[in-house]
């Protein structure tokens, strides 16, 4: 069965400062990862994904992430912070051997950057 | 022109009723969702179609019934709202199952 992880409820980081927000998961297969960005009130919005080849993924908004497959993680990461940037942040996986399209969401992060 | 679009974006309603959720999308899509997310912004799927198919069909009370009537349209159909039903709503659209999803707005559902 696959399944998602993100340790943190919510990530404190000044404004500037990098950031990591954590995503690890398990699948039989190989992984297809994505990351999403929800702000209040609002739909997801796809950040970025990795499905095969360079394990650093770049993505919107000076979003990137790093695939390790031997720690099973995909946490997404930004060199510097911006206040804008303060939202709730979900990984979601897919394993490539399920016959379906289904995704796992994790149970998100509140990315908070302060001023 | 929006992608992923629901109607309506608040329903207020009784215990007891019954009540749609409509979602349309533009993008020429083969796979449309339905996602639940709780008070506690969990995200749980609910039900895919894939060109009109339903693929997936998870632990969801059979009071929730979907209806793809073509590939741009996924419908959500709730009988006999509970009070747990209270959530918010998101369909989602896909071009295939292992590329990114497109998210309508959400669906503020409450129950009273």
């Amino acid at each position: 069965a696959q399944s998602v992880a993100q340790p943190e409820d919510q990530v404190n980081v000044a404004e500037g400062n990098p950031l990591t927000v954590k995503c690890t998961y398990s699948v039989s297969g190989n992984p297809y990862l994505f990351w999403y960005v929800q702000y209040p009130n609002r739909g997801l919005q796809f950040l970025l994904k990795y499905i095969t080849g360079d394990n650093l993924v770049k993505g919107s908004y000076g979003f990137e992430a790093e695939f390790n497959k031997s720690q099973t993680s995909f946490h997404l990461k930004k060199p510097s912070a911006l206040v804008s940037d303060s939202a709730l942040y979900f990984c979601a996986v897919r394993d490539s051997t399920s016959g379906t399209y289904k995704y796992i969401f994790g149970t998100g992060t509140r990315l908070k950057v302060l001023a | 022109d929006t992608a992923v679009s629901q109607t309506p974006k608040y329903l207020v309603t009784q215990m007891g009723n019954d009540k749609s959720i409509k979602c349309e999308q533009n993008l020429g899509h083969d796979t449309m969702y339905w996602y639940k997310q709780d008070s506690k912004k969990f995200l749980k799927i609910m039900f895919s179609y894939n060109n009109k198919e339903l693929i997936i069909n998870e632990t969801v009370p059979n009071r929730f019934s979907p209806k793809s009537p073509d590939k741009a349209h996924l419908n959500l159909h709730i009988n006999s709202l509970e009070l747990g039903d209270s959530a918010v709503y998101f369909c989602a659209s896909s071009p295939s199952g292992y590329n990114e999803q497109f998210f309508g707005p959400g669906t503020r559902l409450t129950v009273l």
